[in-house]
């Protein structure tokens, strides 16, 4: 089925490893995003990219790293894990323009435990 | 900060009743309001929008009212399902380009049998 595909699902780091949460989607979407969501709050942004080879930070990006070598792939990378991002981590692509909030798709999640 | 925040963490309905949710944000500026809905297990998925130049718009069981005056918008959904078993969030795009998307806690929708 066309989507967001996030990988893991689920993983448990300890303090100062690192980590590539894996999205990629295949409906040839220009903007990509990852949030985060904490316990009974909002998404909030960590990086975006309008396109291959072009970045941007959100509103959380310290302790996160992306990429975007091909349209399709959205990697976000920890270094150093800390207790603070045990989350849970959305990838999510849209299109451009005017509809990309009403048509933007989101993966199924992993959840991040930093012990 | 938050520009978009939610009254109440939970709401209970009964099967078949009318739910209300409810955002307040905060910009008067703020002219694109998007509500999702979120599963268990899974990631949002959008259910309607609204501009500021409009006061209601309806979708299939779905209505979104704005009110400029005071900052507040609703979410009405009509005769409540088992299915709409789930949190729902109002959002506005925000930062440079309005790329971003502005999320507000969420109100969690149980649906009782």
């Amino acid at each position: 089925n066309a989507g967001v595909t996030q990988t893991p699902k689920f993983r448990i780091l300890k303090i100062g490893q690192s980590m590539t949460l894996q999205c990629t989607q295949d409906m040839n979407h220009n903007y990509m995003y990852w949030y985060r969501q904490d316990p009974g709050m909002g998404l909030k942004l960590i990086y975006y990219s309008v396109g291959a080879g072009i970045t941007d930070k959100g509103e959380v990006p310290n302790g996160y790293n992306v990429s975007r070598s091909t349209t399709e792939d959205f990697p976000l990378r920890l270094e150093l894990a800390a207790p603070s991002q045990t989350s849970v981590y959305f990838c999510a692509s849209s299109r451009s323009g005017e509809r990309r909030w009403t048509e933007a798709f989101f993966g199924q999640g992993t959840r991040l435990t930093v012990v | 900060g938050e520009s978009v925040g939610l009254h109440l963490p939970t709401l209970s309905v009964q099967e078949g009743d009318n739910s209300i949710i409810n955002c307040a944000y905060s910009n008067s500026a703020s002219d694109y309001f998007i509500w999702y809905k979120q599963e268990s297990g899974k990631g949002p998925q959008f259910i309607i929008d609204i501009r500021s130049n409009m006061d209601k718009r309806q979708g299939q069981r779905v209505t979104v009212l704005l009110n400029k005056t005071v900052k507040h918008l609703s979410l009405q959904i009509a005769a409540t399902q088992p299915g709409d078993s789930a949190v729902y969030f109002c959002a506005e795009p925000s930062g440079a380009g309005s790329y971003q998307l502005t999320f507000g806690k969420g109100t969690k929708l149980s649906v009782i049998p």
